[in-house]
């Protein structure tokens, strides 16, 4: 199983950036970082994904460190809309003919104070 | 486009009763997947239906079943249903490699 580890919960002023890690020390080298997240009472939003050089997005900025152990996405002005939880996973894409399933683990709960 | 659907949006059966949960893919999308999310907990991955075969599966007992039709929608079974079967079921569309769209899920309560 692919296993991430994030904090539980985190904390953010409303207009301030939000900076999510993730640890993803068993990565392998074809496998890409993935962030979804969860509103309450809806289905898991796909927010960004990344191999290993940075990327932004309209919703995100996903930074990753050099040795791909650990990455942080940014939510650059939370509102209180991002109030949600947050999902790390990584899975190579192209493995097995396509698309398959994903490792949720338990999330960052991010709650954004007014 | 009216994204990923599902039906119905509640349930509630009682325990060794089957039910079925149904799926329609975003426009354009082959691939479907569902998900089991109990309360507090990550979604769960169940199975995945490409080209109307299950091309993967996660640890789930052989009471689940699905189908998946030729325009790509889908249908999740679930046989003898037990109390920890009570759940958000939520089905997943997507192309080949590309990002999951979710469905907004089906509560399922067994009693």
């Amino acid at each position: 199983d692919a296993k991430t580890t994030q904090p539980t919960s985190m904390d953010c002023a409303e207009g301030r950036a939000a900076n999510l890690p993730c640890n993803h020390s068993t990565i392998s080298g074809n496998e890409y970082v993935y962030w979804y997240r969860q509103i309450h009472s809806q289905g898991p939003q796909y927010i960004i994904h990344g191999l290993k050089n940075n990327e932004t997005n309209e919703m995100a900025s996903l930074i990753i460190t050099e040795d791909r152990k650990s990455s942080t996405l940014i939510l650059p002005h939370a509102t209180l809309r991002d109030t949600a939880v947050y999902y790390c996973m990584f899975k190579d894409p192209y493995s097995g003919g396509g698309a398959d399933g994903l490792t949720f683990g338990k999330g960052t709960h991010l709650i954004i104070q007014p | 486009d009216a994204g990923v659907t599902q039906s119905p949006t509640h349930l509630i059966k009682t325990r060794g009763q089957q039910v079925t949960l149904r799926c329609s893919p975003k426009s354009g999308h082959d691939t479907v997947s569902w998900y089991q999310q109990a309360l507090g907990q990550g979604p769960q991955f169940i199975f995945q239906y490409y080209e109307e075969e299950e091309r993967q599966r996660g640890n789930f007992p052989d009471r689940f079943s699905g189908h998946q039709f030729p325009n790509y929608s889908s249908e999740l079974n679930v046989n003898a249903l037990l109390l920890g079967d009570s759940a958000l079921y939520l089905c997943a569309s997507s192309l080949a490699s590309g990002e999951q769209f979710f469905g907004p899920g089906t509560r399922l309560t067994v009693l």
